[in-house]
């Protein structure tokens, strides 16, 4: 069973860009969480997709924004990039839809680190 | 005030010692628990959960103190591949958005 992959791993964007970071869940999952790790602190949640729609967010600006596909793979926008956007994005899958309440079945990925200059 | 507090550490232990870890949560009507293990830039992974009665897998022993709102985690005979950032994860209720992580505990283990 293939695992949680994201792309990119790493990359550099300047303030006032835009990024894409995307996400394929682990086989037999349905859902995908977004997290965001800055540096020495732990991971926060972004928002959840559960069948193509947002199901749940965190405490995260309009500019952060998402999207799921019928394969349940995932996306991560985040626009008008601004310094304190530097970390690491960590996308999980689980395979409960909506009524998820457990983090023993979230699997992460690897995480793509983001450096805002 | 933080849903989930932990003291980021670092603790550096010889190979063999006892180490524990504490976390803190606000919310009594957190409803469930979890230890992940996170090394140095890469994705967390579970740990242990947590259970009301205390559990055990191999050298490491996981408490829930719900009265005084923490959880332990005690790691014995520590090995060098133990050295990790250790997050405390708490469960507030159906949904994502309910799911709270600790900052994570640095733990490093000296030979």
């Amino acid at each position: 069973e293939t695992g949680v992959t994201q792309s990119p791993t790493h990359l550099i964007k300047t303030r006032g860009q835009q990024v894409t970071l995307r996400c394929s869940s682990q086989s037999g999952h349905n859902t995908v969480s977004w997290y965001q790790q800055a540096l020495g602190q732990g991971p926060q949640f972004i928002f959840q997709y559960y069948r193509e729609e947002e199901n749940g967010r965190g405490n995260f600006p309009p500019r952060f924004s998402g999207l799921q596909f019928p394969n349940y793979s995932s996306e991560l926008n985040v626009n008008a990039l601004e310094l304190d956007d530097s970390a690491l994005y960590l996308c999980a899958s689980s395979p409960l839809g909506q009524g998820f309440s457990g983090a023993n079945v979230l699997t992460f990925g690897a995480g793509s680190r983001l450096t805002v200059l | 005030r933080k849903e989930v507090e932990q003291d980021p550490g670092p603790f550096n232990v010889p190979e063999g010692a006892t180490v524990a870890f504490n976390c803190t949560y606000s919310n009594s009507a957190s409803q469930s628990f979890f230890w992940y293990r996170q090394d140095c830039r890469k994705e967390p992974k579970l740990l242990m959960s947590v259970y009301s009665s205390g559990n055990e897998d191999g050298r490491f022993t996981a408490q829930l103190n719900r009265a005084s709102q923490y959880i332990s985690l005690l790691i014995r005979d520590s090995k060098l591949s133990d050295s990790a950032t250790y997050l405390c994860v708490v469960n507030k209720g159906i949904g994502a958005n309910n799911l709270f992580f600790g900052t994570g505990t640095r733990l490093t283990v000296i030979p």
